[in-house]
């Protein structure tokens, strides 16, 4: 297993809502990715964080939005769901400069909006 | 056309059969590239990195064209357990930089 773990596994949510995924990285991991994966698609890079700024952002809207914390774990924000955004959503952390840009996955948020 | 584009699938094959996955990718900036593995409904795991002198881990042999922009993977004496989804993904650059994922390619093994 990587040590990557995400909370919660599963989640309904009604269109129009919010919601908060939390993800917390790595022992020695200092940066932490967000990617959505649809149904039948590869991950797709949301954001990253390192030492807790905004470290590069994928073509998403501004309703997404993440946080870092000072032990690096991190949340992924969504307003206004829409139908579209169910998905699994993967956190990934990583070292710096470590492993030539390998990254290591959670396990997931299945997120259904209804 | 996608950064990182990979054949369709999906690939139906006997066991012990040597099963060959193919990649392009178009940033020729790209800086480090590997093959991930997810199972169904799980996350991607670290399959192996992608160097141009070609690397091997056990009956798995991965190959960098950086002049074609080609990635390969080649899987020998295929295995019931490969059974995946085989993902291409390269860094764009930058030892923090982000994922490009392609879409992936399905392989089954049957006995």
């Amino acid at each position: 297993e990587t040590g990557v773990t995400q909370s919660p596994t599963h989640l309904i949510k009604t269109r129009g809502q919010q919601v908060t995924l939390r993800c917390s990285s790595q022992s020695g991991h200092n940066t932490v990715s967000w990617y959505q994966q649809a149904l039948g698609q590869g991950p797709q890079f949301i954001f990253q964080y390192y030492r807790e700024e905004e470290n590069g952002r994928g073509n998403f809207p501004p309703r997404f939005s993440g946080l870092q914390f000072p032990n690096y774990s991190s949340e992924l924000n969504v307003n206004a769901l829409e139908l579209d955004d169910s998905a699994l959503y993967l956190c990934a952390s990583s070292s710096p400069g470590g492993g030539n840009g390998e990254q290591y996955f959670g396990p997931g948020t299945r997120l259904t909006v209804t | 056309r996608k950064e990182v584009e990979q054949d369709p699938g999906p690939f139906n094959v006997p066991e012990g059969a040597t099963v060959a996955f193919n990649c392009t990718y178009s940033n020729s900036a790209s800086q480090s590239f590997f093959w991930y593995r997810q199972d169904c409904r799980k996350e991607p795991k670290l399959l192996m990195s992608v160097y141009s002198s070609g690397n091997e881990d056990g009956r798995f042999t991965a190959q960098l064209n950086r002049a074609s922009q080609y990635i390969s993977l080649l899987i020998r004496d295929s295995k019931l357990s490969d059974s995946a989804t085989y993902l291409c993904v390269v860094n764009r650059g930058g030892s923090q930089g982000n994922l490009i994922f392609g879409k992936g390619t399905k392989l089954s093994v049957k006995p």
